[in-house]
């Protein structure tokens, strides 16, 4: 079985412009969520999606991220404009609808300079 | 509101000990607990889960955790450490009704001291 596929594995940027990143979930998976770690932390969940809809997103800095999940499967989470404190990794992750484990992805590794 | 602690940034155990990675929880219904570990640069891994039934559950890499529900609880455990064990281990909680919200804690880093 696929596993969760995201992209670029590694990103890096000048603060103030612009990046996205891309979130394959495994097939069949209704939930799909986006973490971000920073490094010696715990995933902070930054948008919960369930299907196309969104479940939760009260930590999601919204003047500057943004998430969507098209067709209720891939999904981006945008940046713009990025700052200093967004160098972290992003964390894709999937799961089924009910109470179960969530897949995690490699994730995408930022670095605003 | 929904939480996890893990009070200990790190854990150092002798190979071959016992080891406990400990994990406390707050939800405002019932719980639904994970255990997750993660190698350098890699994503997390899921290692266990309590969702009912026996408080004791077994998962990958012969790792287990006992669920307490006075004591809101989920401690991870392992009967011997190996040194490849060593890693950093997460815990987390949903809350089994309404957005089954995905919280995770910061994180203990467990060393398996050779």
């Amino acid at each position: 079985e696929a596993g969760v596929a995201q992209s670029p594995r590694y990103k890096i940027i000048e603060k103030r412009q612009s990046v996205a990143f891309w979130c394959n979930p495994i097939s069949g998976h209704a939930t799909l969520y986006w973490y971000q770690q920073i490094l010696g932390q715990g995933p902070k969940l930054l948008i919960q999606f369930q299907n196309n809809g969104v479940v939760d997103d009260s930590q999601l800095p919204k003047d500057r991220f943004s998430a969507e999940r098209l067709k209720g499967v891939d999904s981006t989470l945008k940046i713009q404009p990025a700052k200093l404190e967004d160098s972290a990794v992003y964390l894709c992750a999937s799961g089924e609808a009910t109470g179960s484990e969530a897949f995690f992805g490699q994730g995408t590794r930022l670095t605003v300079v | 509101a929904q939480s996890v602690a893990q009070p200990e940034d790190q854990v150092n155990v002798a190979e071959g000990n016992p080891l406990t990675v400990k994990c406390t929880y707050s939800v405002s219904g019932n719980p639904y607990l994970f255990w997750y570990v993660q190698y350098p640069n890699r994503g997390l891994q899921f290692l266990l889960k309590y969702i009912t039934g026996d408080n004791l559950v077994k998962g990958s890499y012969g790792f287990e955790a006992e669920f307490n529900k006075s004591q809101t609880s989920f401690h991870l455990k392992k009967p011997s450490a190996l040194v490849s064990d060593s890693a950093l281990y997460f815990c987390a909680v949903r809350d089994a009704s309404g957005t089954y919200k995905y919280i995770f804690g910061t994180g203990t880093r467990l060393k398996v001291l050779a």
